[in-house]
């Protein structure tokens, strides 16, 4: 059965650097999100993607993040400049018809 | 801002028990109401609710939908140990972004 795949697994990094999250959506699929999860809090939604642009975004989403769709086959998730509190797990996902299926998450850490 | 809420936020039961998770919404523009089982990482889709008082079922889960009263019920009938889980009720709203619960932690002991 396909499925959404995120890479990496885990991220270490140290505040103020650079990290791009990336995510194979399912093939077929035309909309594609990112939420996060911070421990021990609900999921959030950052962003939707269709069509080569953001269609909606949340207030989390602010100029140190953006997404790309880079190739037919990948969609990235950039902070330019991580705080300690983009400590968190963060979901991709790719929609068909009215359901979204999740990756496995990237859990990225900010020391 | 929309709002999901559930209820309880955990709950611990013994194998072979039937569980009822509440969930109660506030939200503009309903598109959808959806329950998600989240395990150790991804939330794995379970049901997606639309139409009032239309019981979706799938083994020995299954979930209904007032759109009335603004509340949605996921019933667990003879758990098992592997139903131990988060489970997530979320709105999804326009542009399909989902606006989620915090989930009631179920925990089911042999």
């Amino acid at each position: 059965e396909p499925e959404v795949t995120q890479t990496p697994s885990h991220q270490v990094t140290q505040m103020g650097q650079e990290v791009i999250l990336r995510c194979v959506p399912i093939s077929n699929h035309l909309y594609f999100y990112w939420y996060r999860q911070i421990l021990g809090q609900k999921v959030e939604f950052l962003v939707s993607f269709y069509n080569n642009e953001i269609s909606e975004k949340s207030e989390i989403f602010d100029d140190q993040f953006s997404v790309e769709r880079p190739d037919g086959s990948n969609f990235t998730l950039k902070i330019r400049s991580t705080k300690l509190e983009d400590s968190a797990m963060y979901f991709c996902a790719s929609k068909w018809e009215e359901t979204q299926y999740f990756g496995p998450g990237t859990r990225l850490l900010v020391l | 801002e929309d709002k999901v809420v559930q209820s309880p936020l955990s709950l611990v039961v013994h194998e072979g028990d039937t569980v009822t998770l509440n969930c109660s919404y506030e939200v503009t523009n309903f598109r959808s109401l959806l329950w998600y089982k989240q395990e150790k990482k991804a939330p794995t889709f379970l049901f997606m609710l639309t139409s009032s008082g239309i019981e979706k079922k799938s083994g020995r889960l299954s979930s209904i939908l007032d759109k009335k009263e603004l509340f949605s019920i996921l019933n667990i009938t003879a758990t098992q140990t592997g139903d131990s889980a988060v489970y997530l009720c979320v709105h999804g709203g326009s542009n399909y972004k989902l606006t989620f619960g915090k989930g009631t932690l179920l925990t089911v002991n042999p």
